[in-house]
């Protein structure tokens, strides 16, 4: 159990700029999450993964955001023309759930993306 | 819309004392609640994991309960530490979907 691992740590980015961050998840966990954190908040879901399919997307998450898991392992997150308000650290978590149960394992979380647009 | 609040937002307590993190939502349908510890500028660290159907979970010094009904969870630190400080988060998994909703969290300094 390596963990969940997220790529890059930090992003200075300037404004109307595309950027791409990658999750890898905890191998045998077939969910994976993206939540996006602000200073002095909790973690504001952005969007869920089982196996390949995005079946859960926030209205936080705009037409300028676009996530995948082509193979169901990792994930990337795209932010297309950043504005100043994307600032924030975004954050992947992985989980093992079973079909159709209501069981979830514990979440485990990456150590996050910071962007910071300027 | 499920909502979760923490109280108090920040604590701070001398060395081997016990405290308890409390932890409200709002909508007790329910899956499971998890505890989180986060350290500043990292991502956060799974503490404990309650099913709906448990009252409570403990690990070491940590005991979490739930109490679905009342919409209430309380995270208790038995003999805190310096290492203990950090900000610790709640969150819900509603019963439909898989969205976890947090709480903003409780800073917590225990000092030496």
């Amino acid at each position: 159990d390596t963990g969940v691992s997220q790529d890059p740590r930090h992003k200075i980015t300037k404004r109307g700029q595309n950027v791409t961050f990658r999750c890898d998840p905890i191998s045998e966990h077939n969910r994976l999450y993206w939540y996006r954190q602000t200073l002095g908040q909790g973690p504001e879901f952005l969007t869920y993964f089982q196996n390949e399919a995005q079946l859960e997307k926030s209205r936080l998450l705009s037409d300028r955001f676009s996530a995948e898991r082509p193979k169901g392992s990792f994930s990337t997150l795209e932010i297309q023309r950043t504005e100043q308000g994307d600032s924030a650290m975004y954050l992947c978590a992985s989980s093992l759930g079973q079909i159709g149960s209501s069981y979830n394992s514990p979440l485990h979380f990456g150590n996050g993306t910071r962007l910071t647009v300027t | 819309k499920q909502e979760v609040t923490q109280i108090p937002a920040a604590l701070s307590v001398p060395e081997g004392e016990n405290l308890v993190l409390n932890c409200s939502f709002t909508d007790s349908a329910i899956y499971n609640l998890q505890w989180f510890r986060q350290d500043p500028g990292k991502g956060l660290t799974s503490l404990l994991l309650i099913q709906s159907s448990q009252r409570e979970q403990t690990s070491g010094r940590l005991n979490a309960s739930l109490d679905k009904s009342s919409g209430r969870s309380t995270l208790y630190i038995a003999a805190s530490q310096p290492g203990d400080s950090a900000t610790y988060l709640c969150a819900v998994r509603k019963n439909y979907g898989q969205n976890f909703v947090f709480g903003p969290g409780t800073r917590l300094s225990v000092l030496p």
